[in-house]
């Protein structure tokens, strides 16, 4: 059964730092990954998706790797903001490919 | 206009009561999904549709009932509310690249 896992639980930094966020997943035979923010008692925004077949995607300060043979995920985020404050979770299909399976995220607290 | 919405954003309710939680999209996505947040135990599927005529149990269905009265329109019922019930409820539609994207959610109490 797939699991995901995100290390660490919670983050905080000052504002300006680069940082990396970690998800590891138990099963590689994953066709992608997406990556969301979720704000406090809000939705989910869907950050970046990563197709297996990339390894890395893009989207302003955000930067997300993908190495499936090591089961390893990381979200890059460059030059961080107290905006950035908010939980970041990552998310795998599961091995039918009907609904996703998400780790239970990071909070990341950027602080001025 | 957000693309995916859901009714009501907050709840209060009583053991026992009926309630329906609505989602409509306007992205035009065959594929949507609920889902509940619980402190502590992430999301977990309740149920999802790949289409009108297609309804599918997920991890967590017991208690819970569906109808996807139209493409856009995907509605969660809970038949007897319990205590238990209570969480952030999250409706979600995805594209044929199963990128998903996530409604606002719902904040459901049951007394």
């Amino acid at each position: 059964k797939q699991e995901v896992t995100q290390i660490p639980a919670a983050l905080s930094v000052p504002e300006g730092e680069n940082l990396v966020l970690n998800c590891s997943f138990t099963d590689s035979a994953i066709y992608n990954l997406q990556w969301f923010r979720q704000d406090p008692g809000k939705g989910l925004t869907s950050l970046l998706l990563i197709q297996s077949s990339q390894r890395e995607q893009t989207s302003g300060r955000l930067n997300a790797s993908l190495d499936k043979s090591s089961g390893r995920s990381t979200l890059y985020i460059a030059a961080s903001q107290p905006g950035d404050s908010a939980t970041y979770l990552c998310a795998v299909p599961n091995q039918a490919g009907t609904a996703l399976i998400f780790g239970k995220g990071t909070t990341l607290s950027v602080s001025s | 206009d957000a693309d995916v919405t859901q009714t009501p954003r907050n709840r209060i309710t009583k053991t026992g009561k009926r309630i329906m939680l609505e989602c409509s999209q306007t992205k035009g996505h065959d594929r949507m999904y609920w889902y509940r947040q619980d402190p502590g135990l992430g999301l977990r599927l309740i149920y999802y549709s790949f289409d009108v005529k297609d309804i599918n149990k997920g991890e967590i269905s017991d208690g819970y009932s569906v109808s996807r009265q139209a493409q856009a329109k995907f509605s969660l019922s809970l038949e007897s509310a319990i205590p238990n019930q209570t969480a952030l409820y999250f409706c979600a539609t995805s594209d044929l690249l199963n990128e998903q994207f996530f409604g606002p959610g719902t904040r459901l109490t049951v007394l």
